[in-house]
């Protein structure tokens, strides 16, 4: 495997469900970020981790939790989530975070849907 | 506030040229991104911007003005495989990426 895998691609849930969103990357990088991807708007960053250490939290709702065990995998733990959480979830590496030329590999995206 | 306006969709002809329009308004320029995105993929990257002029990287240029707040990706010799979402995005003086809603790219035989 290469560059940064996203699992599950596709996920249906209601609101009272708990599941999680996997990333793993392969690069070697020491920044990983989720970001959210809502139809006709911008990315939206939600969680930035550096050497697994939490560098940035986007005033995101608590239902959403990140989790970096190391520097190569990152989750997301989802909980009574909303209708209107429903977007595609991207997860991204970098190799360093805030830095200048900061090239983000992204991954190709968990599409969650909220019933 | 910090923003960045792109067109939200363009229609071009296999063959043809298109420009793609990126105006910023930002807390301070480190730096100006264009990404890819095919529906259903990952976005990846194009192309990084950080001084004036034009970075010609095969078929794409990518164009800064630094003074204007303007960035344009030009897309030559059109393929069908061309059609997707092209990203802004322009890092603040935080190293922040703002990002644009994205063009969406409509290429005709």
């Amino acid at each position: 495997e290469t560059g940064v895998t996203q699992t599950p691609r596709h996920l249906v849930m209601g609101m009272t469900n708990k599941k999680s969103l996997k990333c793993e990357q392969h690069l070697g990088h020491n920044a990983m970020y989720w970001y959210k991807q809502s139809a006709k708007k911008p990315l939206e960053l939600m969680f930035v981790y550096s050497l697994e250490e939490r560098v940035e939290n986007n005033s995101v709702p608590s239902r959403f939790s990140p989790e970096c065990p190391n520097s190569s995998h990152l989750f997301l733990h989802l909980h009574t989530l909303q209708p209107e959480d429903s977007a595609l979830y991207l997860c991204a590496s970098s190799q360093d975070a805030g830095a200048g030329a900061n090239v983000l590999t992204f991954g190709a995206g968990s599409r969650l849907t909220v019933l | 506030g910090q923003n960045i306006d792109q067109p939200t969709e363009m229609t071009a002809t296999e063959g043809a040229i298109v420009q793609i329009n990126c105006t910023y308004q930002t807390s301070g320029f480190n730096g100006l991104f264009w990404y890819q995105q095919h529906a259903g993929e990952a976005p990846t990257f194009l192309s990084y911007n950080v001084l004036d002029g034009l970075e010609e990287k095969g078929r794409f240029s990518s164009f800064l003005s630094r003074s204007k707040g303007y960035s344009y990706l030009l897309l030559k010799e059109l393929q069908m495989k061309d059609s997707a979402s092209y990203l802004c995005a322009v890092e603040d003086s935080n190293y922040q990426l703002i990002w644009g809603a994205g063009t969406k790219l409509i290429i005709k035989p």
